[in-house]
């Protein structure tokens, strides 16, 4: 029983198309997150969701929406892609302040070409 | 401003030995939580060890240990009996309570460390 999962794992598109990540989690978590790992393996959040709510909006471009219909879910929503969106994106879930950690889905590789 | 800094970019270790991976990092909080991940081929981010600022006793996990100087700021992970599964990518992680204090959401990851096991 997956407790993160995303989909799609792979994701290859062309610039100036829109594409969506889903994610969906079965912990009972509360808060929702969308990391992104650049090409150097570098870890960056960009948003995070509590109960439904935007918590977290890192400086990210508009043309990326986050969308969390209910607690279990936190979709990543990119407009008119570019070069420079190609990477990892990762979703992760925690409960509460997240002191017992947070579990990771096991990504989503975009590339833009 | 919360930094996480791994100084460390590759490391290795033969089979059984002992391998340790260095973490600093910087917060105004007395009250905090760090994590170790650990990110092997398969992409999965998974969670090694965490460690409660508040405890002075340091976090074990099987195999895995850490050395947490709060002072020094400093937060080590010990790898024992390395195994060859062992290879993968390690981040240090500290994560910062958001404005309205009702998630600690925000993690602010190092740069990592590559970890090679040697057979």
């Amino acid at each position: 029983d997956t407790a993160v999962s995303q989909t799609p794992k792979y994701l290859v598109t062309q610039m100036g198309n829109d594409k969506s990540i889903k994610c969906e989690q079965n912990l009972g978590h509360d808060t929702m997150y969308w990391y992104k790992q650049d090409s150097k393996k570098f870890l960056k959040i960009m948003f995070s969701y509590n109960n439904k709510e935007l918590i977290i909006n890192e400086t990210v471009p508009n043309r990326f929406s986050p969308k969390s219909p209910d607690k279990a879910h936190l979709n990543l929503h990119i407009n008119s892609l570019e070069l420079g969106d190609s990477a990892v994106y990762f979703c992760a879930s925690s409960q509460g302040l997240g002191a017992s950690g947070y579990t990771f889905g096991s990504g989503t590789r975009l590339t833009v070409v | 401003a919360q930094t996480v800094t791994q100084s460390q970019p590759e490391m290795s270790v033969q089979e059984a030995e002992t391998v340790t991976l260095s973490c600093t990092y910087d917060t105004s909080e007395s009250d905090y939580y760090l994590f170790w991940y650990k990110q092997p081929p398969s992409r999965q981010m998974i969670l090694v060890i965490r460690q409660e600022a508040y405890k002075q006793q340091n976090a074990t996990e099987n195999r895995f240990s850490v050395n947490f100087q709060k002072a020094a700021k400093s937060f080590s992970l010990k790898i024992s009996d390395s195994q060859l599964g062992d290879a993968a990518m390690y981040f240090c992680a500290l994560p910062l309570k958001n404005a309205g204090g009702t998630s600690y959401g925000k993690l602010t990851f190092g740069q990592g460390t590559i970890l090679t096991v040697h057979p």
